[in-house]
């Protein structure tokens, strides 16, 4: 695809289910960012990914937040336990860069809700 | 760590006329780059202007221009004759040098009346 993909774009989850959500960056795309952005704010960095590795993590809010790239391509966000607290749009972004500045393209986001 | 402050919650503007948002932030970087994304309802963020902190040039696109003042810590974005499909959340966003973290401030909401 021409873009960075976000799957699901809707998510709706009861408190204490687990949620994965995934992001297709663009082929090629060496860095991936994970944000979570709650309603009306900011996003807030969640990891960083430099191909397979997780080079930056220290945004995740708990140790129920788990993020993979194994492959170096497509990225897997999963929550486990969610609370209601994790209710936020999660976005995605990837980059061709690696050590210095390329344009980060975003995705549409999954804007998840925990019932 | 980087922080990105946008002081002003919520802007509007009548069509045609020209608006100014703020942001400051705080880094010991002396090389950076900064932003300005628009975010309309469909929740795309988009990019509408880039600056280099080694660049002393404000950057312009079109209608959108920045007033960057390194010293102050200072990068505002001027949208001149505004129209309605400007109208969007706007954050101001930090890169440092090395392109692996982002930092966004806390967005804007402007709405551009008829």
């Amino acid at each position: 695809g021409a873009g960075v993909s976000q799957s699901p774009r809707y998510k709706v989850a009861k408190r204490g289910q687990d949620v994965a959500l995934r992001c297709d960056p663009i082929s090629g795309h060496v860095s991936l960012f994970w944000y979570q952005q709650a309603l009306g704010q900011g996003p807030e960095f969640l990891t960083y990914f430099q191909n397979e590795a997780q080079l930056d993590k220290s945004g995740l809010p708990s140790d129920r937040f788990f993020a993979e790239r194994p492959e170096g391509s497509v990225s897997t966000l999963k929550i486990q336990r969610t609370q209601q607290e994790d209710s936020a749009v999660y976005l995605c972004a990837s980059s061709f860069g690696l050590l210095e500045y390329s344009p980060l393209h975003f995705g549409n986001g999954t804007r998840l809700t925990v019932t | 760590a980087q922080t990105v402050t946008q002081s002003q919650p919520e802007m509007s503007v009548q069509e045609a006329e020209t608006v100014t948002l703020s942001c400051t932030y705080d880094t010991s970087e002396n090389n950076y780059y900064l932003f300005w994304y628009k975010q309309p309802p469909s929740r795309q963020m988009i990019l509408v202007i880039r600056q280099e902190a080694y660049k002393q040039q404000n950057a312009t696109e079109n209608r959108f221009s920045v007033n960057f003042q390194k010293a102050a810590k200072s990068f505002s974005l001027k949208i001149s004759d505004s129209q309605l499909g400007d109208t969007a959340m706007y954050f101001c966003a930090f890169m440092n040098n090395a392109g692996n973290m982002l930092t966004f401030g806390g967005g804007t909401r402007l709405m551009v009346k008829p």
